[in-house]
């Protein structure tokens, strides 16, 4: 099976602007879930989604949302950069709400803000 | 909300020595899982071990083990005969049993290997 994809791999935007990034999960793996990684604060939970449905929320401002479409795949989008949203976005998905459930990860977007 | 400290930043170990890295967890619940996860450098985050907080007895993976202490919320990992190839940056997280999959982790642990 192929693991986590994410695309793109590395971006570099300016501040004000908006980027969307791409996650495709595990086939059959029907939850995703979005993790922002800063050296300092290591990994913070953005959102969660399961069958097209945002399960869970971190505590991010409403400029972070995301979606997930019938296939699983999903996306996340920031809009109004800022300097501090540079991160690696990591993506993990998993079988469903299962106890013990295993997160695979994907290899992360690099996200720079000028 | 849950919180995960990993009180190292950074360990280092001989090849072939043992090294324990620490965490600790601040809880209200009683039912929750417990992993430890790597990510070697530029590369993706897998899955070491993992414990079930309703189990008592520590979970073990070949050279990976836990010492897992419910009440003191504690969940060290325990590395033995080190390899190079352990070398890594390494988290601590925390899911609960209620709550579906949002994993809290720790700012990790920075694992050294010195030849």
């Amino acid at each position: 099976k192929a693991g986590v994809t994410q695309t793109p791999r590395y971006l570099i935007k300016t501040r004000g602007q908006q980027v969307t990034l791409s996650c495709s999960p595990i086939s059959g793996h029907r939850s995703v879930s979005w993790y922002q990684q800063t050296p300092g604060q290591g990994l913070q939970f953005l959102f969660e989604y399961f069958s097209e449905t945002q399960r869970n929320k971190g505590n991010f401002p409403g400029r972070f949302s995301g979606r997930q479409f019938s296939n699983s795949r999903s996306e996340m989008n920031v809009s109004t950069l800022e300097l501090g949203d540079s991160a690696l976005y990591l993506c993990a998905s998993s079988l469903a709400w299962e106890e013990h459930n295993e997160q695979f990860f994907g290899p992360g977007t690099r996200l720079t803000v000028l | 909300a849950q919180t995960v400290t990993q009180s190292q930043p950074e360990m280092s170990v001989q090849e072939a020595e043992t090294v324990t890295l620490s965490c600790t967890y601040d809880t209200s619940e009683s039912d929750y899982y417990l992993f430890w996860y790597k990510q070697p450098p530029s590369r993706q985050m897998i899955l070491v071990i993992r414990q079930e907080a309703y189990k008592q007895q520590n979970a073990t993976e070949n050279r990976f083990s836990v010492n897992f202490q419910k009440a003191a919320k504690s969940f060290s990992l325990k590395i033995s005969d080190s390899q190079l190839g352990d070398a890594a940056m390494y988290f601590c997280a925390y899911r609960s049993a209620n709550t579906g999959n949002q994993f809290y982790f720790g700012t990790g642990t920075s694992l050294t290997v010195i030849p």
